[in-house]
């Protein structure tokens, strides 16, 4: 099936800092990707979906000045955490569709442990 | 807007024994409707998804779920729980004509007892 990673796990950085998640499709080729949050006991919120090649559609409420995403290649899509604080503090999940004309699946990331210090 | 209730936080069953865990959803006409799980730190695995037809959908690792119109519900069964289907399980809830903009329910915290 399909695979999507994403790197690093875990982080962990200071306050003030900026930090970047990448998300890959590793065997197939990702139209969209979604990135979502996720805090403790809680639901995935989304953030935001991405095209390959155009720019992020953000949720209400996203800061997309924070939350920078970019979908430069049909396999890569990253998030970048910018001047992070302890609140940014989340589990961060990307997923990955290929094709839109098949309504084809949303294949998940591990996810990724952001802790702010 | 589209939204999922599931009811059950934490639910303990003893290995063995059946499973049903419920979802009710709210959307304005038949929607896509999903069973995600999630095993502690990792990322999410589709279960099963209903979008047309057979109301009773099977999904893998032996899982199955009923589209009831009627009551809005879609609730995901199991008849025989194993140790290992200890998990977090979500419902979704997506519009018609695919994968965009689905909204997950709060999860149900699934614990497995000898």
């Amino acid at each position: 099936g399909a695979v999507v990673s994403q790197h690093p796990s875990r982080v962990i950085c200071k306050s003030g800092t900026s930090v970047k998640i990448e998300c890959r499709s590793l065997d197939f080729q990702a139209t969209t990707m979604f990135w979502y949050r996720q805090f403790p006991k809680q639901s995935l919120m989304l953030m935001a979906t991405s095209n390959e090649g155009s720019k992020a559609t953000y949720e209400q409420g996203v800061e997309k000045d924070k939350f920078l995403i970019n979908h430069a290649s049909l396999t890569l899509s990253t998030l970048t955490v910018t001047s992070a604080h302890p609140e940014d503090s989340s589990f961060y999940i990307c997923s990955a569709r290929g094709s839109v004309a098949d309504s084809s699946e949303q294949y998940f990331g591990p996810g990724t442990r952001l802790t702010v210090t | 807007a589209q939204s999922v209730t599931q009811p059950d936080i934490h639910i303990t069953v003893s290995e063995g024994a059946s499973l049903e865990l419920r979802c009710n959803y709210s959307y304005g006409a038949t929607p896509y409707l999903f069973w995600y799980v999630q095993s502690p730190g990792q990322g999410l695995q589709l279960l099963l998804k209903y979008f047309s037809g057979d109301t009773l959908v099977q999904g893998i690792k032996g899982f199955e779920a009923e589209f009831k119109r009627s009551q809005s519900s879609f609730n995901l069964r199991k008849p025989s729980v194993h140790w290992s289907d200890a998990a977090e399980y979500f419902c979704a809830v997506g519009p018609p004509g695919g994968y965009q903009k689905v909204t997950f329910g709060t999860g149900t915290k699934l614990q497995v007892i000898p």
